[in-house]
């Protein structure tokens, strides 16, 4: 069975400290996309970005950075020079023949 | 501005009664997701539909029933047959792109506000 894993249930860090949020999974497909969405404490999920199997490149976008590596089936999220503004639930998700697989979320905490 | 909306922000039923939650987007997409969040967990797909007449079972659907009438709008109705409503409620959609060569290509799928339906 497919299978989303996010460790880390509850991170706080101080202001300006770069962060990094683990995600596992487990798939059978040799095509598949992974997802990172935000929920901010108003409720609605955030698209973060979107990565299919085939594309293993690093992305960056601004203080944002995803390292995807099929060798060891994660997907990481890296927040630097965290902000206040971060502070919300992180999924990551996975596709499933037309359908996401969510892991059970990192709370991330941003002090002042 | 494009979007989903969802209605009303808070719920409550009353126990034995049917309730039903709106979804509606102007994305023009095909495809639209129903998705149930308990505290302190991840999303569970309940119901969700690639086309207007047509929708299949998600994970949980027992005590769900939902509608595809329109493109624009995927209501969702929580019978008295699920006894515990008590949930953050979720509607997605996304453009839909068919199988091809046995991948199943998956969109990106954007959220509603929510729904917060309480038991009285």
């Amino acid at each position: 069975a497919q299978k989303v894993t996010q460790a880390q249930t509850e991170i706080s860090v101080v202001e300006k400290e770069d962060v990094t949020l683990d995600c596992v999974y487990e798939t059978r497909d040799t095509t598949y996309y992974l997802f990172w969405y935000k929920q901010p404490p108003s409720g609605e999920l955030v698209f973060l970005i979107r990565r299919n199997s085939f594309d293993e490149q690093n992305e960056i976008s601004g203080r944002y950075s995803w390292n995807f590596q099929k060798s060891t089936s994660s997907f990481n999220f890296t927040i630097t020079a965290s902000q206040v503004v971060d502070s919300a639930v992180y999924f990551c998700a996975l596709s499933e023949r037309g359908k996401l697989i969510f892991g059970q979320g990192t709370e991330l905490s941003v002090k002042p | 501005d494009g979007g989903i909306t969802q209605s009303p922000k808070y719920l409550f039923r009353k126990e034995g009664q049917n309730v039903t939650l709106s979804c509606e987007q102007n994305l023009n997409h095909d495809a639209m997701y129903w998705y149930r969040q308990d505290p302190g967990q991840g999303l569970r797909l309940i119901y969700y539909s690639q086309i207007v007449n047509d929708f299949q079972k998600g994970d949980i659907a027992e005590g769900y029933s939902v509608s595809r009438e329109k493109k624009e709008s995927f209501p969702l109705t929580v019978t008295s047959a699920q006894k515990n409503p008590t949930a953050f409620y979720l509607c997605a959609s996304s453009r839909f792109s068919p199988r091809l060569a046995g991948a199943y290509p998956q969109e990106t799928q954007y959220f509603g506000p929510g729904t917060r339906l309480l038991v009285l």
